[in-house]
């Protein structure tokens, strides 16, 4: 069964670097036709797309984060990784990994458990 | 660029139908596939609901999509409404090279 998990540090010092890894397991993340993404949830708000990236290393991008995200994949570990700069609180937030098809069809799935991640000095 | 916008809130009683709506800001409803998501409580978001009509396998047939040109909106229905339907529903659709999300509805079954 596909399977993705978040980790990463939950603490983060503002104007400092988000550094996340998404790891999948029971299944390669080199198949093809499909994405992996990144979406974000603060606290009692609501979901947020960050961005995704195919194995190939061709990558979708949220424009209002853009500027700030940098997302890249490694298939030999099975894992993308999420690198977010000059994080303020508005970055505090449960950051999910999913999995979506190629295109503009099909639904994000398996999301991985989120994992917390909290901007403050 | 457009937005989904939703209702920030419905309840209906156990046993009844709601509704719960998606409206496009701008551009067609029609132009791109709308997915729905269900998220419980301290739960990951899990579809019910893709390609505007489809339920993945799994999902009750209490479940339903449309979408209404006239409107410009996406609807999730859920008849015979049970007390684990309550929970946060989300839109989805695709924008040029990436995804929007609709703020969310927060269904209450009291």
């Amino acid at each position: 069964q596909l399977q993705v998990q978040e980790s990463g540090p939950g603490l983060v010092k503002p104007s400092e670097t988000l550094s996340l890894t998404c790891t999948v397991s029971g299944g390669s993340i080199s198949r093809a036709s499909y994405y992996w993404g990144w979406i974000r949830q603060p606290p009692g708000k609501g979901l947020e797309y960050i961005g995704s990236i195919y194995y190939s290393g061709t990558t979708y991008h949220n424009p209002s984060l853009k500027s700030r995200v940098t997302i890249s994949v490694d298939t030999s570990k099975n894992q993308i990784s999420l690198k977010m700069r000059s994080v303020t609180v508005a970055d505090t937030a449960v950051y999910y990994c999913a999995r979506h098809p190629a295109g503009g069809w099909g639904y994000f799935d398996p999301w991985g458990q989120g994992t917390l991640v909290t901007v403050s000095s | 660029n457009f937005m989904l916008t939703q209702p920030h809130s419905v309840s209906e009683s156990p046993g009844k139908t709601v509704t719960i709506s998606c409206t496009r800001s701008s551009g067609s409803i029609a132009s791109n596939f709308v997915q729905w998501y269900q998220q419980r409580p301290g739960s990951s978001p899990t579809n019910v609901i893709y390609e505007d009509t489809q339920r993945p396998s799994g999902v009750p047939d209490r479940f339903s999509g449309s979408i209404d040109s006239s409107s410009n909106s996406a609807s999730l229905t859920i008849s015979g409404l049970k007390t684990e339907d309550e929970a946060d529903y989300y839109c989805q659709s695709y924008d040029t090279s990436h995804w929007v999300f609709g703020g969310g509805t927060r269904l209450t079954v009291l």
